[in-house]
């Protein structure tokens, strides 16, 4: 299968810092990738869906100014945690969208605010 | 998309199949039954879909009810690595469906034990 990476896989960061993650499909051209959030011993929650040039459409309830989502190419998006705190910190997923609809999941990126 | 229902958690001996079921009653004509894991602290594995007949792949086999209001994804012989939260997700597939997210359900958890 296609194959998605995500870097860093783990951050540690102070309260009121700003993180970046990103997000890489390394063997195809992804149209859309999609951002998760995942608390322990809790399923996936979608956060966004990013469009490559255009603005990401975010779910109910994340906040767009705080989580910003870049998607300027076909193989790379970036998720900005911006003044991160501690409710902040989870596992972080992405996912890319290939062309028959396929979804393949990057290893995650687990953040600690401190 | 429609919802699924599945068991919490699920035991299994190292060996033996482990059969997961999944019921998605309301499903509609032209959506698809998409099985993914999760081992723990990752992200997750695409295992296999199907839309109306049982599938079988290198990891397991999908068999879908003829009414297609439940399916149970068989692990032939499970490992001690199969241990893993196992979700079911229904969706309209396709590459007109590459935008469209997987949304998480609860999924079960299962155990194999040597």
């Amino acid at each position: 299968g296609a194959v998605v990476s995500q870097h860093p896989s783990r951050v540690i960061c102070k309260s009121g810092t700003s993180v970046k993650i990103e997000c890489r499909s390394l063997d195809f051209q992804a149209t859309t990738m999609f951002w998760y959030r995942q608390f322990p011993k809790q399923s996936l929650m979608l956060m966004a869906t990013s469009n490559e040039g255009s603005k990401a459409t975010y779910e109910q309830g994340v906040e767009k100014d705080k989580f910003l989502i870049n998607h300027a190419s076909l193989t790379l998006s970036t998720l900005t945690v911006t003044s991160a705190h501690p409710e902040d910190s989870s596992f972080y997923i992405c996912s890319a969208s290939a062309s028959l609809g396929e979804q393949y999941f990057g290893p995650g990126t687990r953040l600690t605010v401190t | 998309d429609a919802k699924t229902t599945q068991p919490p958690s699920m035991d299994c001996a190292e060996g033996r199949a482990a059969n997961l079921p999944c019921n998605h009653s309301t499903i509609s004509g032209n959506e698809y039954v998409y099985w993914y894991r999760q081992i723990h602290s990752q992200g997750p594995q695409y295992i296999i879909h199907g839309l109306k007949n049982n599938e079988t792949n290198e990891m397991a086999s999908l068999i879908i009810t003829e009414d297609r209001k439940s399916s149970t994804l068989i692990l032939p012989h499970a490992t001690l690595r199969d241990t893993a939260v196992y979700y079911c997700i229904v969706r309209l597939g396709g590459g007109n469906q590459a935008g469209t997210a997987l949304i998480f359900g609860k999924g079960t958890t299962l155990s194999v034990s040597s």
